[in-house]
């Protein structure tokens, strides 16, 4: 079956660039959208990006002067980087594979999740 | 403030049936097909419907969901205690090109 596996440092000073890798098991990730989402202790979601497996993403507003998901089909693997982050970047941190449904007017919707890393920025 | 309004709790005794709303706009739910989380907690969320009302692969079909007009709901009957968690909407945002989740609605089964 499909797994995710998320990795990279669990505390990031302020300012810094928080990077972290998604490792895909069980499927190529050279085919769907790779998702990565946010959860704040305590709080809701937050969608942070995705990637096609052709290379091409698409960011959340919000974040997206910040924000770059890259992908490594050779390690099938997918990565986030957030840069100049503050302790409003603390949050659990997962990556999803990423469905388009069966219509033309789909919304995407993650079908299968990384169990999720906590990052926590402080100094 | 989340872009999908939620209840932020509901309880019902086990067996019954629980209704679970998300309230949005035209922008999101009025345009746009809506999915449905479920998470445990301590644990990842876990997609239960997506298309507004088609269950995700394995689903039971205790879980149902329906759109009308900017608003959607999740419901579950033959509430069980393992289906105590938190539950989310999500859906696309037109004007905010984004996808969009509810504050999320913890069910607690009495």
């Amino acid at each position: 079956q499909v797994q995710l596996q998320e990795s990279g440092p669990g505390l990031v000073k302020p300012s810094e660039t928080l990077s972290l890798t998604c490792t895909v098991s069980g499927d190529s990730i050279s085919a769907y959208y790779w998702s990565w989402v946010r959860q704040p202790p305590g709080r809701s979601l937050e969608w942070i990006g995705y990637i096609y497996y052709s290379g091409s993403t698409t960011y959340n507003p919000s974040l997206k002067s910040r924000v770059t998901i890259s992908l490594d089909t050779s390690k099938n693997q997918f990565s986030l980087k957030l840069t100049s982050v503050t302790a409003a970047d603390t949050a659990l941190y997962y990556c999803a594979r990423t469905n388009y449904g069966d219509y033309a007017g789909s919304s995407p919707a993650f079908d299968i999740w990384g169990q999720g890393t906590m990052v926590t920025v402080s100094s | 403030q989340s872009v999908l309004t939620q209840p932020p709790s509901v309880s019902a005794a086990p067996g019954q049936k629980v209704t679970i709303s998300c309230s949005g706009s035209s922008s999101n739910i009025g345009d746009n097909y809506v999915s449905w989380y479920q998470q445990v907690p301590g644990t990842a969320p876990k997609l239960l419907i997506y298309d507004n009302n088609k269950r995700s692969s394995g689903m039971r079909d205790r879980f149902s969901a329906s759109k009308s007009g900017t608003s959607a709901t999740l419901g579950i009957t033959g509430l069980q205690a393992g289906d105590e968690a938190d539950y989310f909407c999500g859906t696309w945002d037109d004007s905010l090109s984004a996808l969009v989740f509810g504050g999320g609605t913890k069910l607690t089964v009495l």
